[in-house]
Formats: C-alpha cells, sequence, structure tokens
C-alpha cells in the first residue's frame, strides 16, 4: 500500500541556517504530496502542495518539488526563523480518501 | 465562522463516563474524518464519511462511535473509554478524496482518561 517515509527528528537550527527535511514515499498510482505544519497546541495546516511529477509547491519561503523518478518530495527552507518551530508531516494522497502521513519531524530553531 | 471547528478543546472524562466531541465544517466539503495523535506514535486514521454515508472504519474499538447528521458536523461519541485512549483527536475535511486540495484540520480536542 501507499506509505511515506520522513527523516527523524528532532531537527535542532539556529535561526538563518538551512532546513532539509527528506521525504520519500510508495505509491502504486500517481499521488498528489503535501508538506502539513503543526505548531504548538494547534491542529495540522497543511503548508504546500503538488499534484503532479516536477511540480514545485511553495509558501512562506518553504519548496518542495515532486520528484517522480527519486520518488521524494524534501521540504526546504533557506533562511528559518524561530517561529518555524514546529512538527512537519509529509503527505501523500491517492484520491481514495486516504491521506497518508509520515510519522512527523520535529524541528526547533534557536535564536 | 470559517473552516473546521472543534470543540471542546481540553476534555478530561473518567472511564465511566460518556462523552462527545463535535466537529463542524464551514467549507462546503463533502468528506469528514476523525484522527487520533498520540505522543510518540503516528496519526492514526480512525473514520471516513464520504456525503454523510462512512465509508472507512480502521478497526477502531467500539468504545468510539462516530455520528455524521449531515455534511457539515461530525460528532465522536465517546463511552467506558481507557487512559491509553488520552490523545489529541483530529477532525479534518476534504472535497471529495482531498487528493487535489488536501484536508483541512481543526485544531483538534486534547482528551485525558482518568
Amino acid at each position: 500500500g501507499d506509505s511515506v517515509t520522513q527523516m527523524e527528528g528532532p531537527v535542532t537550527l539556529s535561526e538563518e541556517a538551512f532546513l532539509t527535511i527528506n521525504c520519500t514515499y510508495t505509491a502504486t498510482g500517481y499521488p498528489s504530496l503535501f508538506w502539513y505544519v503543526q505548531y504548538p497546541g494547534e491542529g495540522l495546516q497543511l503548508l504546500l502542495k503538488a499534484t503532479k511529477a516536477d511540480d514545485k509547491g511553495s509558501n512562506k519561503g518553504f519548496e518542495a518539488t515532486y520528484r517522480k523518478e527519486t520518488t521524494s518530495f524534501h521540504l526546504e527552507k533557506g533562511s528559518v526563523q524561530v517561529s518555524d518551530s514546529a512538527v512537519y508531516f509529509c503527505a501523500l494522497s491517492d484520491y481514495d480518501y486516504k491521506l497518508s502521513f509520515g510519522a512527523g519531524t520535529t524541528v526547533t530553531v534557536r535564536a | 465562522e470559517t473552516g473546521v471547528t472543534q470543540t471542546p478543546r481540553h476534555l478530561v472524562m473518567g472511564m465511566t463516563n460518556k462523552k462527545s466531541l463535535k466537529c463542524e465544517q464551514h467549507l462546503g466539503h463533502n468528506a469528514m474524518y476523525w484522527y487520533k495523535q498520540s505522543a510518540k506514535k503516528p496519526l492514526e486514521l480512525m473514520f471516513v464519511y464520504s456525503l454523510e454515508e462512512r465509508v472507512e472504519n480502521n478497526s477502531v474499538p467500539s468504545r468510539f462511535s462516530p455520528e455524521c447528521p449531515n455534511s457539515s458536523h461530525l460528532f465522536l461519541h465517546l463511552h467506558t473509554l481507557q487512559p491509553e485512549d488520552s490523545a489529541l483527536y483530529l477532525c479534518a475535511s476534504s472535497q471529495d478524496g482531498g487528493g487535489i486540495g488536501g484536508y483541512t484540520f481543526g485544531s483538534g480536542t486534547r482528551l485525558t482518561v482518568v
């Protein structure tokens, strides 16, 4: 079945550092890919998405490119801020009402 | 109001109590979901409703009982819970299967079973 694997955390960075969170997926069809973010005490918020190969999703300085050849959707941000401290989830949807999530990566940004 | 609203935000209940969690969406979506988020564990899909019909029940114990009276409202009725049921319960909605737009989540209900 469909599954998502993302790098384990926690990840601790200094402000203005470069952030990469790796995500790879397994799917039988042509899924849509998502990154969600969960701030402390909140639910999940959609951060960005890509619905087909080579699409690049971007939002709030974060980017991720749908790479079909490597089955990856790595999340990147060039200069993180303290306010980016959160848990990040990679997810895929194969149009069957199931959104398969990765285990989540906790990111802490220190001033 | 817009988005997905869950009430209450926090709930403490005894193992013999009966309580209900409520979820309401104002997005015009036609599918709604319950997820359980426990510490140190992946997100667990519990129930899926599409057009008010249950389409998925992921082997959830019968002490959890969902109800979807219309496309805007979703309930999770709780009775005789166990301490290991303490978790953050998240409601989400989507248009169709969520394959294009993804899901919109509520802020969750933090449940503590004592």
